[in-house]
């Protein structure tokens, strides 16, 4: 139990257009999704905060209109970077907390990895 | 400020010897630690987390962790490496802070390379 995919896990876009990432928790409910980006060698940073229904909660310093996240229900977000440059360049990896096993943890999906040329 | 450090950037140990990745944190409160595992491209897999109780915490593939509160640390251990353990893992926090929502706080992760 507890699986969280994301699609595609990988892309390659060019700059000025838009990709739009999936993630989705397979086997429960997740009230809350959490998109993050990691660099190589680096650690992850968090994007965003997301509850089904309601609008993301942004981290300091994360652009809202450039990153645009949509959890409709409880069981995908999706993130859609816009007008992509290739500093957007990066793996971006989603979590999913939920109710699994009677206690609430942060599930991780495989990342995708985005390439703007 | 709430935080995570990993003093090691990289963790060398042969197979089959013990393995110690380290962690230590700073948070208000009592703290809620994981450990991740990341595999090259690949996201984050839980390996073992402290809530409550028994300060030593075991989790999968063989590991453990040992909470110590007055040294605010929960070093990640294992009695003997595997060359598949070789991956990058990270140290973790919950952000106790009010209205974090359940936010992860992670430290910037020490890669381990077992030697066969």
């Amino acid at each position: 139990g507890a699986v969280v995919s994301q699609h595609p896990s990988r892309v390659i876009c060019k700059s000025g257009t838009s990709v739009k990432i999936e993630c989705r928790s397979l086997d429960f409910q997740a009230t809350t999704m959490f998109w993050y980006r990691q660099f190589p060698k680096q650690s992850l940073m968090l994007m965003a905060t997301s509850n089904e229904g309601s609008k993301a909660t942004y981290e300091q310093g994360v652009e809202k209109d450039k990153f645009l996240i949509n959890h409709a229900s409880l069981t995908l977000s999706t993130l859609t970077v816009t007008s992509a440059h290739p500093e957007d360049s990066s793996f971006y990896i989603c979590s999913a907390r939920g109710r699994v096993t009677g206690s609430y943890e942060q599930y991780f999906g495989p990342g995708t990895r985005l390439t703007v040329t | 400020a709430q935080s995570v450090a990993q003093p090691e950037d990289q963790v060398n140990v042969a197979e089959g010897n013990p393995l110690t990745v380290k962690c230590t944190y700073s948070v208000s409160g009592n703290p809620y630690l994981f450990w991740y595992v990341q595999y090259p491209n690949r996201g984050l897999q839980f390996l073992l987390k402290y809530i409550t109780g028994d300060n030593l915490v075991k989790g999968s593939y063989g590991f453990e962790a040992e909470f110590n509160k007055s040294q605010t640390s929960f070093h990640l251990k294992k009695p003997s490496a595997l060359v598949s353990d070789s991956a990058l893992y990270f140290c973790a926090v919950r952000d106790m802070r009010s209205g974090a929502t359940n936010k992860l706080i992670f430290g910037t992760g020490t890669l381990l390379a077992v030697q066969p």
